[in-house]
């Protein structure tokens, strides 16, 4: 159980489109996701928390103009970069709760973003 | 807010020999310590947490200590296998308005040899 996807697990855009990352939780409803932004060799970083039917909270530093986040279902959240640049591209990870009061995190696989 | 402290950043083992990772918090109000296991390329995977009205918590060659009082948990891997190599990443919650959100170390890159 607690089982996370994510698709694409990798994609290469060119500098100036946009890359849309799914997130699914397949085994419960995920209240809480949150996305997770790493670079080679680093930690974790919190970028937002999206609960379904409202708005994300960004993490101070984070654009939410760029970094577009929407959590329409209990299942499924989705992180569409805009306007990509060289300088995102990063291992994208989100994870996810279930509903209720619960502290464990699941998370994805990753996405492999890659911008020439 | 939260910061969480992880020492080694690198630790490499025999085959068989035990692995212990420690990690410090500065919020006393954490409440719920997350170990994950990240292979390369991969998500991070829990392989154990504890709660903070617990002091240890064991799941066959893992197990977790928790002190509050000097707000630092370690977690400890007996007889390794190579297939524990990988990159371990403690958690603390950073208590907030109705998020558990997490708040994780550096890492310790993990490396058992044959």
């Amino acid at each position: 159980g607690a089982v996370v996807s994510q698709h694409p697990s990798w994609v290469i855009c060119k500098s100036g489109t946009s890359v849309k990352i799914e997130c699914r939780s397949l085994d419960f409803q995920a209240t809480t996701m949150f996305w997770y932004r790493q670079f080679p060799k680093q930690s974790l970083m919190l970028m937002a928390t999206s609960n379904e039917g409202s708005k994300a909270t960004y993490e101070q530093g984070v654009e939410k103009d760029k970094f577009l986040i929407n959590h329409a279902s209990l299942t499924l959240s989705t992180l569409t970069v805009t306007s990509a640049h060289p300088e995102d591209s990063s291992f994208y990870i989100c994870s996810a709760i279930a509903g209720g009061y619960t502290d464990t995190q699941y998370f994805g696989p990753g996405t492999r973003l890659t911008v020439l | 807010g939260e910061n969480v402290e992880q020492h080694p950043s690198t630790l490499s083992v025999q085959e068989g020999d035990s692995a212990v990772i420690k990690c410090t918090y500065s919020d006393s109000a954490s409440n719920y310590f997350p170990w994950y296991k990240q292979e390369l390329g991969k998500g991070p995977q829990l392989i154990i947490d504890i709660r903070s009205n617990v002091g240890e918590k064991k799941d066959q060659r893992i197990a977790v200590t928790l002190n509050k009082t000097a707000k630092h948990f370690s977690l400890h891997i007996t007889e390794t296998q190579p297939e524990d190599s990988a990159v371990y990443f403690c958690a603390a919650t950073a208590v907030n308005t109705g998020f558990q959100k997490l708040v994780f170390g550096t890492g310790t890159r993990l490396l058992v040899s044959p």
